[in-house]
């Protein structure tokens, strides 16, 4: 059982540049979340999706996009990478449809924007 | 606005004493109060969920508080093993989406 599998590990990324972060659960959880995660700070809500077909913005969500396609993948696009979206950045799913409860997260993506 | 606070960014303690981490919340009621540990270049993963109507939820060593009156929930590790060093992140989620503290991170001493 994988859980949440997160890809790439690690992206450099040139100012301008576009790219998709992927995030795929095999939990059959309706619930799907993405957050950044910036040094000695907490995670913060990018974006967040209650099911197929549904996504919705949380706390940072400017130049990220999302879509949720299949219940399995929720894929984070950055439109015009820029330095200060440097950091590190989870996906994470929950049983819960309202996230109200454990939630697993991957192992992470490592991005540098210069 | 919503917040939440852990209240120091550090602890030390030395091994067998006990831990106690400290989450204080600001305009929410929320339902649900988690902990997470988070270790180096790891992702969270969960420990306790205890609910609104809980006063204490306990897991091995693992004891945390909920006191919606005070808005603070306190998270204890007792007996605690220098493998107990990492980050502590306390996360309330309301309406959907979840808020996460800056985190404390723990060192425990041999």
């Amino acid at each position: 059982n994988a859980g949440v599998t997160q890809t790439p590990k690690f992206q450099v990324l040139k100012t301008g540049q576009s790219m998709t972060l992927q995030c795929a659960q095999d939990m059959n959880h309706e619930y799907m979340s993405w957050y950044r995660q910036d040094p000695g700070m907490g995670l913060r809500l990018i974006h967040y999706s209650v099911g197929a077909g549904i996504t919705d913005q949380g706390e940072v969500p400017n130049g990220y996009n999302v879509s949720r396609s299949t219940t399995e993948d929720f894929p984070l696009r950055l439109l015009s990478a820029a330095p200060s979206q440097t950091s590190v950045y989870f996906c994470a799913s929950s049983q819960n449809s309202r996230g109200e409860g454990e939630a697993f997260f991957g192992q992470g993506t490592r991005l540098t924007v210069v | 606005s919503q917040k939440i606070e852990q209240n120091s960014e550090a602890l030390n303690i030395q091994e067998g004493k006990t831990a106690t981490l400290t989450c204080n919340y600001t305009n929410y009621s929320p339902a649900y109060l988690q902990w997470y540990r988070q270790d180096p270049g790891r992702g969270p993963v969960f420990l306790l969920l205890i609910r609104e109507n809980e006063k204490e939820k306990r897991k091995e060593r693992l004891k945390v508080t909920f006191d919606t009156t005070l808005k603070q929930s306190l998270f204890h590790i007792t007996a605690s093993q220098p493998a107990d060093s990492a980050t502590y992140l306390c996360a309330l989620t309301w309406a959907g989406k979840s808020t996460f503290g800056d985190g404390t991170t723990l060192t425990v001493k041999p």
